[in-house]
């Protein structure tokens, strides 16, 4: 596709439900990104992939947060009985190499609810 | 520790004018500096970054922005502000000795009034 792709763009869901949030990146990136955008904060580090493999997992919150990548290509983050403290905009972002002097290409979020 | 630093939660400036959006870091290698803007309920996008080489750079849309690396600072420039570049504008930087992690900073909301 042309960018990055997320879905879904919201999600309402119940406290103590699981959710599985998506994000397609853009064809032949090798590095993609999960944050995490709460309310009037900055952005969170959550996990980084190198094709399939998680090198830094280090800012997954807790082990309710999951993700992962196949086929070098989509990523699953799944957070497991969700608490209202996850509602956040959940952003992914892939880049072509690990270079660093590559940017990020970010998709539009998925805006998480847990009522 | 590597760190981002936006010390303004909010700036206005009257359409017309010069624009300043502040920024500093701390990295331990040689910084890889980014600016990025968000629009409402949409990603991130590029602006510029600073590599190397001259500590003026140019990016989208007009905006520049000046590295000082004795002051550790990478501010975000506009000679005069457009009421559309009201958005939330986010600094980051890479490591280049272990450049697997963006850090961003808080983010600055840029207000500009007509």
């Amino acid at each position: 596709g042309a960018g990055v792709s997320q879905s879904p763009s919201n999600k309402v869901t119940e406290k103590g439900k699981d959710v599985e949030l998506r994000c397609d990146p853009i064809s032949g990136h090798t590095a993609l990104y999960w944050y995490r955008q709460s309310l009037g904060q900055g952005l969170e580090f959550l996990i980084y992939f190198q094709g399939n493999s998680a090198p830094d997992k280090s800012g997954l919150p807790s082990d309710r947060f999951s993700a992962e990548r196949t086929g070098g290509s989509v990523s699953t983050l799944t957070i497991q009985r969700t608490q209202q403290e996850d509602s956040a905009v959940y952003l992914c972002a892939s880049s072509p190499r690990q270079n660093p002097n590559e940017k990020l290409f970010f998709g539009s979020g998925t805006q998480l609810s847990v009522l | 520790a590597q760190s981002v630093a936006q010390p303004e939660d909010q700036v206005n400036v009257a359409e017309g004018n010069p624009l300043t959006v502040k920024c500093t870091y701390s990295v331990s290698g040689n910084p890889y500096l980014f600016w990025y803007v968000q629009y409402p309920n949409r990603g991130l996008q590029f602006l510029l970054k600073y590599i190397t080489g001259d500590n003026l750079v140019k990016g989208s849309y007009g905006f520049e922005a000046e590295f000082n690396k004795s002051q550790t600072s990478f501010h975000l420039k506009k000679p005069s502000a457009l009421v559309s570049d009201s958005a939330l504008y986010f600094c980051a930087v890479r490591d280049g000795g272990n450049f697997n992690k963006f850090y961003f900073g808080s983010g600055t909301k840029l207000n500009v009034k007509p």
